[in-house]
């Protein structure tokens, strides 16, 4: 099992919608959680930290549920420039490194 | 430059070619990662320096793969006898702590 999964999609929604998407791991001892957004033909950004507590910026929500082990990110009311790839990610506690660990990405596509 | 710089941004090799892709990161930053992102998936860890000290290299698919960063700066990614399983793109890192790593543009190689 893939430390890291995410549902591929592509998730369709029309501008203006709210879109959801989940990401669960399998270690446990996972340490810290990471939303990074990555545009067609271009290098993943860091789109926000996912805190214990929940964390919003703007019209993008990040949630950790460590019982259940996984992250959500929540976009409200849907731009066209949000269509690009999510990726979940984490770094494992323990190791030499603080290695960030990526998952397979979901692709959302905004309609107008 | 300001951000991380990669080159080649293409490189087509044909299958037993060795080929070396280099990254010259954000200046002053002692962390360094390689990872390999082959289309439809997330980036996959290869290896991480710490200055010039390679920390972990538990991701590098085979012994064909080799990485180095002789002065602590810039780092060179070499793949021997390369195979078709190898095209993919390289993105290279610089990493500051808290999450964020700092993404080249990537080295796209395709083995015929």
């Amino acid at each position: 099992r893939k430390e890291v999964e995410q549902d591929p999609g592509p998730f369709n929604v029309p501008e203006g919608a709210t879109v959801a998407f989940n990401c669960t791991y399998s270690n446990s001892a996972s340490q810290s959680f990471f939303w990074y957004r990555q545009d067609c033909r271009k290098e993943p950004k860091l789109l926000m930290s996912v805190y214990s507590s929940g964390n919003e910026d703007g019209r993008f929500t990040a949630q950790l549920n460590r019982a259940s082990q996984y992250i959500s990110l929540l976009i409200r009311d849907s731009k066209l420039s949000d269509s690009a790839t999510y990726l979940c990610v984490l770094i494992p506690y323990g190791g030499a490194t603080n290695k960030l660990i990526f998952g397979t990405g979901t692709l959302l596509a905004v309609q107008p | 430059g300001a951000g991380v710089s990669q080159s080649p941004r293409y490189k087509v090799a044909k299958r037993g070619q060795d080929v070396a892709l280099r990254c010259d990161p954000i200046s002053g930053h002692v962390s360094l990662f390689w990872y390999q992102q082959a289309l439809g998936q997330g980036p996959e860890f290869l290896t991480y320096f710490q200055n010039e000290a390679q920390l972990d290299k538990s991701g590098l698919p085979s012994d064909r793969f080799f990485a180095e960063r002789p002065e602590g700066s810039v780092s060179t990614l070499k793949i021997q006898r390369t195979q078709q399983e190898d095209s993919a793109v390289y993105l290279c890192a610089s990493y500051l702590g808290s999450g964020e790593l700092f993404f080249g543009e990537g080295s796209r190689l395709t083995v015929l």
